[in-house]
């Protein structure tokens, strides 16, 4: 089946620094989407992606399709603690999954003040 | 309004009880997810209702049971549960239902169930 290879793993970063994570796949997704998730809750959308190159925003957050569609990334700028959690990237829509969403391993961020 | 409600919060049940964990969503979706989800890892799709029909089922063990008793409620009924059992359980839900090849819908989560095994 398809994975998704999402990095790096985990990130230790102060109070204002910008945050960058990503994913790449093998093979080709459809929609890319961003989740994040708070300790104890469910994930929460931040970011859907549904075009080849295309570049969205959501308050700090920016996120980009990669043009050959195996890849997006995830930038987080002027960091703030609430920005601590695991984010999860999925792929959807793909060869051969269909509506299934394949998620990355997640990125455990924690923001020191 | 994207918002999924799942009921109770926590559950800690013995490994001879049966329980059953509530998903609600009001925003005419059709197609709503039962998801597992263990610490630090991604979640793990149980269970997809398309249209209140049981579309895919994951090689969940029989213990679980899912149930859609109209277009806005999914139950998960558990029975004979083991300590592995113990994880988050998730219910999502989008709008469109399932179809095949390459179409996408965007799923949103509900908060979760942590549940407890002992």
């Amino acid at each position: 089946g398809q994975q998704l290879n999402q990095s790096p793993q985990s990130m230790f970063i102060q109070e204002g620094e910008d945050v960058s994570m990503n994913c790449t796949s093998s093979s080709i997704f459809n929609t890319w989407l961003w989740y994040k998730q708070d300790p104890g809750e469910g994930p929460v959308l931040l970011i859907a992606l549904y075009k080849a190159g295309e570049l969205t925003s959501n308050g700090r957050l920016t996120a980009q399709f990669g043009i050959t569609r195996k890849d997006s990334f995830l930038n987080i700028s002027a960091s703030i603690p609430s920005d601590v959690g695991i984010y999860f990237c999925a792929g959807q829509g793909g060869e051969t999954s269909g509506s299934r969403l394949t998620f990355g391993e997640g990125t455990q961020l924690t923001v020191n003040p | 309004d994207t918002e999924v409600t799942q009921t109770p919060k926590h559950l800690v049940m013995g490994m001879t009880n049966k329980k059953s964990l509530k998903c609600e969503q009001h925003m005419g979706h059709r197609a709503m997810y039962w998801y597992k989800q263990k610490a630090k890892k991604p979640p793990e799709l149980m269970f997809v209702y398309s249209y209140e029909k049981l579309s895919i089922n994951e090689s969940v063990p029989s213990r679980f049971s899912p149930e859609c008793p109209n277009s806005s409620l999914l139950n998960l009924h558990l029975h004979a549960l083991q300590p592995e059992d113990s994880a988050l359980y998730l219910c999502a839900s989008s709008r469109k239902g399932l179809a095949g090849g390459a179409s996408t819908d965007t799923q949103y989560f509900g908060p979760g169930t942590r549940l407890t095994v002992l």
